[in-house]
């Protein structure tokens, strides 16, 4: 059981957007800095957001990265969706000076 | 360009030992903290094990330590896995990662991926 606690599965149409929730269990989602990566099918991960919110070169700015102290978590956002951002999104983080990664969600464009 | 390819992985019995590679180019490979990640087979990814630029400061997952070692060679720009007492549960894909910056443990993340090594263990 991870301590960034993703949803298995979301789905939406392309051009429309679509928010990646990553809820941590406990401690502060602003301790640390949070990671997103995409992983194709058959592909290793790549990394499209770190540190909360930045946007690594070469990644679209169709997809932004925040944080909500209220509600402990973090978000990826991809707007204008494309049929090539169906993949498998994970937010990464720390527990217990340990990096670790959420559980993973799979993004569905139809 | 970050180049990295991972070598090693093979099918072994439970309870044996096996040492993954991965061979690093295309940067300055003793400026950049490692990391090893593994994948199950349909499952996500796990976090096993960082090692700093100089090996200093190390950190694995709870459900490696103590079986699995991590190391580097600077000299030769290889990092290194050794995992002993290897059970089915470490069965996976294994990839080697570099951060993608040269900052310290809790101000970078693994940023330039490897394709992975397969390792099975199975009797």
């Amino acid at each position: 059981n991870s301590m960034l606690t993703q949803p298995p599965s979301v789905s939406e149409s392309p051009g429309k957007t679509v928010t990646i929730p990553c809820t941590r269990k406990s401690g502060g989602i602003v301790s640390n800095y949070v990671q997103w990566y995409q992983q194709r099918p058959g592909s290793a991960p790549t990394i499209v957001i770190y540190e909360d919110k930045r946007r690594p070169s070469g990644v679209p700015d169709r997809f932004s990265g925040s944080i909500d102290s209220s509600s402990n978590s973090a978000s990826l956002t991809i707007s204008g969706l494309e049929t090539e951002d169906e993949a498998d999104y994970y937010c990464q983080s720390y527990h217990n000076n340990i990096r670790m990664f959420g559980g993973g969600t799979k993004l569905t464009v139809l | 360009e970050v180049h990295l390819v991972e070598s090693g992985g093979a099918l072994v019995q439970p309870g044996g030992s096996l040492r993954l590679s991965c061979a690093a180019s295309g940067f300055t490979f003793s400026s950049y903290g490692m990391n090893w990640v593994r994948q199950a087979p349909g499952k996500g990814l796990e976090y096993i094990s960082y090692i700093s630029d100089r090996g200093t400061t190390i950190y694995y997952a709870d459900s490696v330590r103590g079986r699995f070692t991590v190391s580097r060679d600077n000299a030769e720009n290889s990092l290194y896995l050794q995992m002993n007492s290897l059970t089915d549960e470490d069965t996976a894909v294994y990839y080697c990662a570099r951060d993608y910056d040269s900052s310290s443990y809790f101000y970078s993340a693994p940023g330039h991926w490897g394709k992975g090594t397969q390792v099975s263990v199975s009797s």
